[in-house]
């Protein structure tokens, strides 16, 4: 059974640097076929993409984020990580990271998550 | 960005009762649409991928439907743990994925 678990600070001053890291446990993040991603929540709102990383190190980031965002991966710790900076108060949410399998070209779906880390972006 | 609508925001239901609510692309996406369930202080959980497929362990209670721009998600008899939200998400605009805005099921 894959196992997520994000772990970093549940509270960041304005513009610094926001870094999560997601640990993968019960299987190999070099596995063939997924993409390991980020998303976001802020508080009694929707479900936002933050971006996603391949086994390779190729990376795929959302647009309104990207000159901010740097998704990395440590293939020997099974790990990956999101760095954001300049932090603002809109950064503040519920921060997921997610196994994504690619079922067929276009087609996939995240099927396994950790259970959501909250950072608070405040002074 | 390919906009998702989510409507209706919010419904109420009882126990048994046979639900509804539907997911609007704002161009075609084909059926690259997915169905997740979220409960207060969870993750997201997977019901429904490839607009009608239904994910390894899910009731089969849960079914989907539609194609183009406009999505079904059912769910034929509702259940105790049934009431959370549910949340469309396209994978057609790859990489740029978007989500619905979530469909919030109460206890009538």
């Amino acid at each position: 059974q894959v196992q997520l678990q994000e772990s970093g600070p549940g509270l960041v001053e304005p513009s610094q640097t926001l870094s999560l890291t997601c640990t993968v446990s019960g299987g190999s993040i070099s596995s063939g076929g997924y993409f390991w991603s980020w998303i976001r929540q802020p508080a009694g709102k929707g479900l936002e993409w933050i971006g996603r990383i391949y086994t390779t190190g190729s990376t795929n980031y959302n647009p309104s984020l990207k000159s901010r965002l740097t998704i990395s991966v440590d293939t020997s710790e099974n790990q990956f990580s999101l760095k954001l900076t300049s932090v603002i108060a809109a950064d503040t949410a519920v921060y997921y990271c997610a196994r994504e399998w690619v079922y067929y070209a276009s087609g996939s779906l995240y099927d396994y998550w950790g259970q959501g880390t909250l950072v608070t972006v405040s002074s | 960005d390919i906009q998702m609508t989510q409507s209706p925001s919010s419904l109420s239901a009882s126990l048994g009762d046979r639900v509804t609510f539907t997911c609007r692309a704002s161009q075609s996406i084909g059926t690259y649409l997915n169905w997740y369930q979220q409960k207060p202080g969870k993750a997201p959980k997977v019901l429904i991928y490839a607009a009608s497929r239904l994910q390894s362990g899910v009731p089969s209670r849960f079914s989907g439907s539609g194609s183009g721009t406009d999505f079904t998600l059912t769910i034929s008899s509702l259940q105790p743990e049934d009431f959370a939200t549910y949340y469309c998400q396209q994978t057609y605009s790859t990489p740029t994925w978007t989500f619905g805005q979530g469909t919030k099921v109460e206890i009538k």
